[in-house]
Order: structure tokens, then sequence, then C-alpha cells
């Protein structure tokens, strides 16, 4: 079966700490993005990547980290820096001229108390 | 004024019913307009696009986009329960390719009841 994969459901780090949140997809997608969602916030944009080795801010990439070292992993990492990490956090994947048509990942919900 | 505004509801209907979900914009570069349907504590899935201004049916779904009046239009056919689901709308300026950005309104939780 092709898809992405995110792993774990749910996480539950200590304020301080940094959590690595892990996304995998076998759908041979170029692009992969890394989204936040917030109760009554909508989807926004943490880091994108078009092209192995190469990634983007997105509109709220502040106290986040990415790598793209295999087309197919994207891993997102909170650090502490982050203000407000509680949240819903979704990996999506596409083809690189068909952006609009994004394959999401089932979520990795980050509880940082 | 955000780029795309998104009534968040919800909207509760009875089964059967025709729904309408909608979404403004301010940006008059948009030209790719998306549907994605989220079911709860689930990734969002594709449901339909529009390019440009036009309708476009599939199945009990039809989706309108307006350009004059920067208004975008997803309609469902005799609902049923299994379309309760937060509807997002999204859109872009083109299809993909370098620095491509998707913006998303924030939702309409849909419930149809039974």
């Amino acid at each position: 079966d092709g898809g992405i994969t995110q792993s774990p459901k749910y996480l539950f780090r200590k304020e301080g700490q940094n959590v690595t949140l892990s996304c995998e997809q076998n759908l041979n997608h170029d692009a992969m993005y890394w989204y936040r969602q917030d109760p009554g916030q909508g989807l926004r944009l943490i880091y994108y990547s078009q092209i192995v080795n190469d990634f983007q801010k997105g509109d709220i990439a502040e106290g986040y980290s990415v790598s793209r070292e295999k087309k197919e992993s994207f891993p997102l990492t909170v650090t502490s820096a982050q203000k407000n990490p509680t949240a819903f956090y979704l990996c999506a994947s596409s083809k690189r001229q068909v952006s609009y048509e994004q394959y999401f990942g089932p979520g990795t919900r980050l509880t940082v108390t | 004024q955000k780029e795309v505004e998104q009534d968040p509801g919800p909207l509760s209907v009875p089964e059967g019913a025709i729904v309408s979900l909608n979404c403004t914009y301010s940006n008059s570069a948009f030209q790719y307009f998306m549907w994605y349907r989220q079911y709860s504590r689930k990734g969002p899935e594709l449901l339909m696009y529009t390019y440009s201004s036009g309708n476009k049916e599939d199945g009990r779904f039809t989706a309108q986009v307006d350009k004059s009046s920067k208004y975008i239009s997803l309609f469902i056919r005799d609902s049923q329960p299994s379309d309760s689901a937060t509807y997002l709308c999204a859109m872009s300026r083109n299809s993909g390719g370098s620095n491509y950005k998707l913006t998303f309104g924030k939702g309409t939780l849909l419930t149809v009841n039974p």
C-alpha cells in the first residue's frame, strides 16, 4: 500500500526537551510538507521541501527544524525554542508540479507539559 | 484581512439535505481552488480541485468558483452521515514547483444527522 506514515500517533514531552516527529512516504513524491493544526486555526505551513537536501521555511518555522536526506523521509524536530508546541502535526507529500494535490499522513498529536 | 476566510460553523443538517460550504478570498492571484475533507483525528484528503472559474461535479459533490466575487463553494447533495467531517478550502497561485504555497481556510465542521 502506498501512503504516508507518521509516528508516533501521540507524543508527550516535558517542556524544554526537543522532540522529533517522523514522516515517511512511499509514493515516490519529490515534495514534502509539515503543517501544524490548532483548534480554530486551520493548517499552517511550518517547512517544505521540493527536493532532497533542500527545504524552505513556511509561515511559522520559528522553533522548528527539518532535514531531507532521503526522498522518502522528512523528519520534523520541535525544539525547546518553540513557545507553544502542543498541537496536531501533519505531514504531506505531493508531486512537485502537482502540489495542490497533497497526500496527508494520519498526524501526530504532541502534548508538551 | 485574511487571505482566505471560511466560516468554522458548526453546521448541522438532517440526512438527505443539500449542504453549501463557502470560502472567500482576497488574493486575486489564486488560480487553483481545492476542497479537502478531514475526519476527526485524521489527516485531510483531497475531495476536488478546480482551476480558475467554473463548476466541477463529482458524484454528489459540486465545486464552484466565482473569481469575480472571490468566492468558492462546495455543494453536497443527498448528504449522508458519513459526510460528517471538517471541510477545508485551499488555494494556490500555481500548480506546483519552486516556492509553491497552499493557503488553507480554517475549515467548517459539518454534522449530518441520521
